[in-house]
């Protein structure tokens, strides 16, 4: 069964970078089936697409984020990478990674299996 | 803002059937036939119950349907339980390798 495991650190200033990495077990990275991305709910709120990236490496982003978001992929650890970079309070979110199954002639577009999420807060 | 707009709140009692809109537009939901729905208790991650519109992955009954009808997709839960009052977001494939989700329908079984 595949699974999903988000790592990284809890707690975060202003500014700094959010750094997050999901570990995916039972099954490959590799795979030309799937995407890869990662998802954000702040406390009490509903969920946002930030980004999905191919075992190749190429990745697209949410154009609300625009250039502050990076994701990389490592095929040898099957695992893959968020960084957010000048994070602010309204970061503050539980963060998910999630595979994304492909469609005909489309790029990911269900997400079919999901991490169990990571809460991340920005705060002073 | 969400680009999906989904009711707030639904309710119904055991037994009965609820449905839960999803409004979109022509570039997304009226455009793709990638329309999935999922369902999340507090505090857990969300669960994928319909995809592509209509396809129920296994393990999901069959009291849960999707359909749609131009821009707007719908999630439709008959035989309503008690285990079925959590959050349903819905979510379509919007063009340009993006995906875009709905703000959410809190569902309660009275």
């Amino acid at each position: 069964q595949l699974q999903l495991q988000e790592s990284g650190p809890g707690l975060l200033k202003p500014s700094e970078t959010l750094s997050l990495t999901c570990i995916v077990s039972g099954g490959s990275i590799s795979s030309s089936s799937y995407y890869w991305g990662w998802i954000r709910q702040p406390p009490g709120k509903g969920l946002e697409w930030i980004t999905s990236i191919y075992y190749t490496g190429k990745s697209y982003n949410n154009p609300s984020l625009g250039s502050r978001v990076t994701t990389s992929v490592d095929t040898s650890k099957n695992q893959f990478s968020l960084k957010l970079n000048s994070v602010t309070a309204a970061d503050t979110a539980v963060f998910y990674c999630a595979r994304l199954a492909r469609g005909t002639a489309v790029p990911g577009v269900t997400l079919d299996f999901w991490g169990q999420g990571a809460l991340v807060t920005v705060s002073s | 803002q969400s680009a999906l707009t989904q009711p707030r709140s639904v309710s119904g009692s055991p037994g009965q059937s609820v449905t839960i809109s999803c409004a979109g537009a022509n570039r997304d939901v009226g455009s793709y036939n990638y329309v999935s729905w999922y369902q999340q208790y507090p505090g857990r991650a969300p669960r994928l119950i319909i995809y592509d519109v209509i396809k129920r992955p296994s393990g999901v009954p069959d009291r849960f349907s999707g359909s749609k009808s131009g821009n707007t997709a719908s999630l439709t839960i008959s035989g309503l339980q008690a285990e079925d009052e959590a959050d349903y977001y819905c979510c379509s494939y919007a063009g340009n390798y993006m995906v875009t989700f709905g703000g959410g329908t809190k569902l309660t079984v009275l």
